[in-house]
């Protein structure tokens, strides 16, 4: 079957330091893959995605790469902001768009000024 | 434009008792799908729609749970006879025909006491 292993949290990290959340995956079939963030009080939302592999996904100064080889899709922000706070998801799904989600437990971030 | 609403957003049941959890789609999106999300877990997949088509009903996790959408717009999800392992945060999604972006709800708090 399909599953998504990430790292544990809490991660806790300072104002403008360099963030890594591990996320690697098992797929029956080619995947498309997902990271997506849940801000204190709101919704799940889409933060960047791959379709394909060595894609890179980015958006808001956060990037992830898609590694067939290594089946994995770390996420990744060179100096994180107090803003970023929240739990991060990372989900995958097989059969093209429109076809389900398979998410990982979540890492909650928090940043501190 | 209005996000995805759901409704309610926070419901408690004693044991026994039936429960219907609503959710309003974005307008015109084709898709919606259904988790379920334990405390401190990612969200799990129930089961998932096109237009008035229930295509994937995999993740229901037994009888008791039902979930209809009978003019492709607004869904119901229905869990009769609720008991303690139920209790979980319940979310929808919609998305577009042939886009890889969910768009999440808010999610309704279930408890079952």
């Amino acid at each position: 079957g399909n599953s998504v292993t990430q790292m544990e949290g809490p991660v806790t990290l300072s104002e403008e330091a360099f963030l890594t959340i591990n996320c690697t995956y098992t797929a029956t079939g080619y995947p498309s893959l997902f990271w997506y963030v849940q801000y204190p009080g709101e919704g799940l939302q889409l933060l960047l995605k791959a379709t394909k592999a060595d894609d890179k996904g980015s958006n808001k100064g956060f990037e992830a790469t898609y590694r067939k080889e290594t089946t994995s899709f770390h996420l990744e922000k060179g100096s994180v902001q107090v803003s970023d706070s929240a739990v991060y998801f990372c989900a995958l799904s097989v059969g093209g768009s429109n076809y389900k989600l398979t998410f990982g437990k979540g890492t909650l971030l928090t940043v501190n000024p | 434009g209005a996000g995805v609403s759901q409704s309610p957003r926070y419901k408690v049941a004693k044991r026994g008792q039936d429960v219907a959890l609503r959710c309003d789609p974005i307008s015109g999106h084709v898709s919606l799908f259904w988790y379920q999300q334990a405390l401190g877990q990612g969200p799990e997949f129930l089961t998932y729609f096109q237009n008035e088509a229930q295509l994937d009903k995999s993740g229901l996790p037994s009888d008791r749970f039902f979930a209809e959408r009978p003019e492709g717009s607004v869904s119901t999800l229905k869990i009769q006879r609720t008991q303690q392992e139920d209790s979980a945060v319940y979310l929808c999604a919609s998305a577009r025909r042939g886009s890889y972006e969910q768009y999440f709800g808010p999610g309704t708090r279930l408890t079952v006491t």
